[in-house]
């Protein structure tokens, strides 16, 4: 079947602009969570939902960022006024609940200029 | 402070040898460990995992062992092939206490020489 998918792959951004990456998870998966990875390093947690609830939003580095599942499927990682320190590929994660195996998509590989 | 540390950031092994990738924690309640590969331009895959209360997980060529009391788990991949080149992600959870989220190391790069 369908894996998690991630759209744009690629993002360039001037410094200020405002981006929005979308995440579809696997079909019926509950569980939803954002990473990010920067180079050279392994990926970090940002945020967490179960369905629609965002549960967990302890590793957004800053209020610049801001996620969301409205319907409990497709979710959206919003940054505001991007800066150079935003470069990274982002990663999202689906599973079907939170305490089992998370499948990852591909990433948006974020680079602001 | 990092609580997954992968100290290798590569390795280089001969076809039909065992690879082994080690990884270290420091929170005594993470309670399940997973391994991800990861290519260039993909998303990390799943591998294998193992809970806490288990010392050994197999499958096929992909074997983990976890040492609670050194707080230390490894994986050994045999016999090794060139298709296996890649990096590896160790990751660890608190899934008594948390929502799931993972916990990464920095990742080991595999080259697998034919």
């Amino acid at each position: 079947g369908a894996g998690v998918s991630q759209s744009p792959r690629y993002k360039v951004a001037k410094r200020g602009q405002d981006v929005a990456l979308r995440c579809d998870p696997i079909s019926g998966h509950v569980s939803l969570f954002w990473y990010q990875q920067a180079l050279g390093q392994g990926p970090e947690f940002l945020t967490y939902f179960q369905n629609e609830a965002q549960l967990d939003k302890s590793g957004l580095p800053s209020d610049r960022f801001f996620a969301e599942r409205p319907e409990g499927s497709v979710s959206t990682l919003k940054i505001q006024r991007t800066q150079q320190e935003d470069s990274a590929v982002y990663l999202c994660a689906s599973s079907p609940s939170h305490k089992d195996t998370q499948y990852f998509g591909p990433g948006t590989r974020l680079t602001v200029l | 402070d990092q609580q997954v540390k992968q100290n290798s950031p590569s390795l280089s092994v001969q076809e039909g040898r065992i690879s082994i990738l080690n990884c270290d924690y420091t929170n005594s309640m993470f309670d399940y460990f997973l391994w991800y590969k990861k290519y260039p331009a993909e998303g990390p895959t799943f591998l294998i995992s193992i809970s806490s209360i288990k010392d050994k997980n197999e499958d096929g060529r992909f074997t983990v062992f976890l040492n609670k009391s050194a707080k230390h788990l490894s994986l050994h991949i045999v016999p090794s092939q060139p298709g296996d080149s890649a990096v590896y992600f160790c990751a660890a959870s608190d899934y008594g206490g948390s929502q799931g989220n993972l916990i990464f190391g920095k990742g080991t790069k595999l080259s697998v020489k034919p």
